[in-house]
């Protein structure tokens, strides 16, 4: 099965600074990557999804991620930060059987 | 914007009760799925539903849980008898199609399950 590892459960970011937040997948198959957003006490929000077409996806809010299959990597950037963007990510692969297989989290914490 | 949408928001309930969470997927969406995020855990599929038939479940989608589409628009998890670890968000998911593409899973706003 598919699956993927968030690497740090928590980062910290002060505001304007570059966030970075990393994501390592394991496929047997070409995978399609998704991040998605939660904001305390909601639900999920997709930020962006890689489907092959392009190694750099951008999403919302300024959110953009880069696929490299050399580095089995999908990671979440933003070049500057924002009081806002404080959530809970969640990188996440497309099953084989087509469900969705959740990393563990990094909850991102921006200081003023 | 269409979008999924969950009742109850919030559930309490004794521990050996039955709880009915009830989801209506986007309207023209075919797969469904169930999802739940234990407090502090990772999200964790449950189940997926296509054709008015479960297509794939997981180790924790056991026999004291059920699914169904009762009509053209509802999608609900039952749970029979309710246990302490069964206290979590549930998330409620849809998606058009599959097959041939990374089609977005557009996802509700959750039940927030609480057992006592």
């Amino acid at each position: 099965a598919q699956s993927v590892t968030q690497l740090g459960s928590h980062v910290s970011v002060s505001e304007g600074a570059l966030v970075l937040l990393r994501c390592n997948y394991s496929s047997s198959v070409p995978p399609y990557l998704f991040w998605y957003v939660q904001y305390p006490n909601q639900g999920l929000q997709l930020l962006l999804k890689y489907t092959s077409a392009a190694t750099l996806v951008k999403g919302i809010n300024g959110f953009e991620a880069e696929f490299k299959k050399s580095e089995t990597s999908f990671h979440l950037t933003k070049p500057s930060a924002h009081m806002s963007d404080a959530a809970e990510y969640f990188c996440a692969v497309r099953n084989i059987n087509n469900d969705m297989r959740f990393g563990a989290g990094t909850r991102l914490t921006v200081k003023p | 914007e269409p979008e999924v949408t969950q009742t109850p928001s919030h559930q309490v309930t004794q521990m050996g009760q039955e709880v009915i969470l009830r989801c209506v997927p986007i309207s023209n969406h075919l797969y469904f799925y169930w999802y739940r995020q234990i407090l502090g855990q990772k999200v964790e599929f449950l189940v997926s539903f296509y054709n008015n038939e479960i297509s794939e479940k997981s180790e924790i989608f056991d026999d004291q849980f059920s699914v169904e589409r009762p009509d053209g628009s509802n999608f609900t998890l039952k749970i029979r008898s309710t246990k302490l670890e069964d206290s979590a968000m549930y998330f409620c998911a849809s998606t058009l199609r599959t097959s041939g593409g990374a089609d977005e899973q557009f996802f509700g706003p959750g039940t927030r399950l609480t057992v006592l």
